[in-house]
């Protein structure tokens, strides 16, 4: 079965500085990684996915993820945080098999202080 | 790029009484559908898997009884909660998997599900 693992429920940087959100997964095949971002009361927006292709993964809005088997993770940054960048996110996984099923990490709340 | 559209954003209802949320796919066809439950600052629960034609699959724990789910078309599943309680108060968020070149699951917008 698959599953992720995202640590640090609460990340705080200041404005400008460099934003690192991990998130390890855990999977018997090789994995559809996703991150997703939700601002309060509102659907996920995926930022980016990782298909294996190229195993740095840019995305929308500065953001980009490195897969890395050895490590079986697939951290998020962003080398400057800006205040519209405070909102939830997700890790999320899929082994694409017939279940298809996505399981999400537990989320961390990005703050981004001025 | 592709879009699920979710009905109602948000819903009071009394308790007893059942509720119906739609999710459609715009642009694309969608074979498997999800429903999730989020509670307050918490991490989305799958509840089940929508297939178009079949019935749901349902997550461990998650009443099929309470939480009714159709997929009669490609673009439409429905989640009906059933003799709603307070306790199924809730954040639901559906998702739709589009195949292909541009595969990925894009998600509604979520739907505040208040009982009284």
């Amino acid at each position: 079965a698959q599953s992720v693992t995202q640590l640090g429920s609460h990340v705080s940087v200041s404005e400008g500085a460099l934003v690192l959100l991990r998130c390890n997964y855990s999977s018997s095949v090789p994995p559809y990684l996703f991150w997703y971002v939700q601002y309060p009361n509102q659907g996920l927006q995926l930022l980016l996915k990782y298909t294996s292709a190229a195993t740095l993964v840019k995305g929308i809005n500065g953001f980009e993820a490195e897969f890395k088997k050895s490590e079986t993770s697939f951290h998020l940054t962003k080398p400057s945080a800006h205040m519209s960048d405070a909102a939830e996110y997700f890790c999320a996984v899929s082994d694409g098999g017939a279940t298809n099923k996505l399981i999400f990490g537990t989320g961390t709340l990005l703050a981004v202080q001025p | 790029g592709a879009v699920v559209s979710q009905h109602p954003s948000w819903v009071i209802c009394k308790s007893g009484t059942s509720v119906k949320i739609e999710c459609r796919s715009l642009d694309f066809q969608a074979t498997t559908m999800f429903w999730y439950r989020q509670f307050p600052k918490q991490s989305l629960m799958l509840m089940a898997t929508s297939n178009e034609g079949s019935k749901a699959t349902y997550e461990q724990g998650v009443e099929k009884d309470k939480f009714l789910i159709n997929h009669a078309s490609l673009t439409l599943s429905t989640l009906t909660v059933t003799s709603a309680h307070p306790e199924d108060s809730s954040f639901y968020i559906c998702s739709a998997w589009e195949e292909g070149a541009n595969y990925g699951y894009t998600f509604g917008s979520g739907t505040r599900l208040t009982v009284v």
